[in-house]
């Protein structure tokens, strides 16, 4: 699977929007972009996935550059509950693995 | 429409004993994997069934480790002799199908604590 890189931690305001970006430079046209999270003493949850065009879910929002070598989980609204590790996975469609191969993510922390 | 199952949610074995982890998978899916998550690291990939057979074991322990998913009842992940490596946190997930499209849905976990 090609790499991904984020950033080790962020913080943001509780009602503020937060913007976790991913690089993945080396995307493949079949690579598929997962956001999962983890939340303290946990399993980790599947937060939405996309290809190509930008997606939306009750969640959060994936926008996909141009280029596909980067993108960028919204939480429109953030609160204390989304404090979580935050993983970019990418999942080559082409090959036969269906393993979640996770990173060391990006640790989002809240405040008031 | 329930999640995915998992229990026990805590086990403590002594050395040398065996641990049993079970997982139900959501309604309607037949694709179930093990990870593990050793404490203070990343969650690794162990293995991925499909309903009574063994699709990737990539990531288990050459030796003590097994895992199965029958066609009836829940899946479950064998250790053998445990040691106090094994100690972590062990979920499972499952999915509708296999492959890039298809998100898993984990479970809570079961945390091993070997003494």
């Amino acid at each position: 699977d090609a790499k991904t890189t984020q950033p080790n931690s962020m913080e943001s305001n509780e009602e503020e929007p937060v913007h976790l970006p991913c690089n993945h430079s080396t995307i493949s046209g079949t690579d598929y972009i997962h956001w999962y999270r983890q939340l303290p003493s946990q399993g980790p949850e599947y937060v939405i996935h996309g290809l190509t065009s930008n997606v939306n879910n009750r969640m959060a929002s994936l926008a996909i550059a141009e280029d596909r070598k980067s993108s960028t989980l919204i939480l429109h609204r953030a609160t204390l509950r989304d404090a979580a590790v935050y993983y970019c996975i990418l999942r080559d469609a082409a090959g036969t693995a269906s393993k979640l191969t996770f990173g060391t993510g990006t640790r989002l922390q809240v405040t008031l | 429409n329930a999640g995915v199952m998992q229990n026990p949610r805590h086990l403590v074995r002594r050395r040398g004993q065996e641990a049993r982890l079970r997982c139900s998978p959501m309604k309607g899916h037949s694709h179930v994997y093990w990870y593990r998550q050793l404490p203070e690291e990343g969650l690794k990939f162990m293995v991925y069934l499909q309903k009574e057979n063994i699709i990737d074991e990539s990531g288990m322990p050459k030796e003590r480790f097994s895992a199965e998913f029958p066609k009836e009842g829940p899946s479950i992940l064998r250790i053998q002799q445990v040691v106090r490596g094994d100690s972590a946190a062990y979920f499972c997930a499952s999915s509708l199908d296999h492959g890039a499209p298809y998100e898993q849905y984990f479970g809570p976990g079961t945390r091993l604590t070997v003494t």
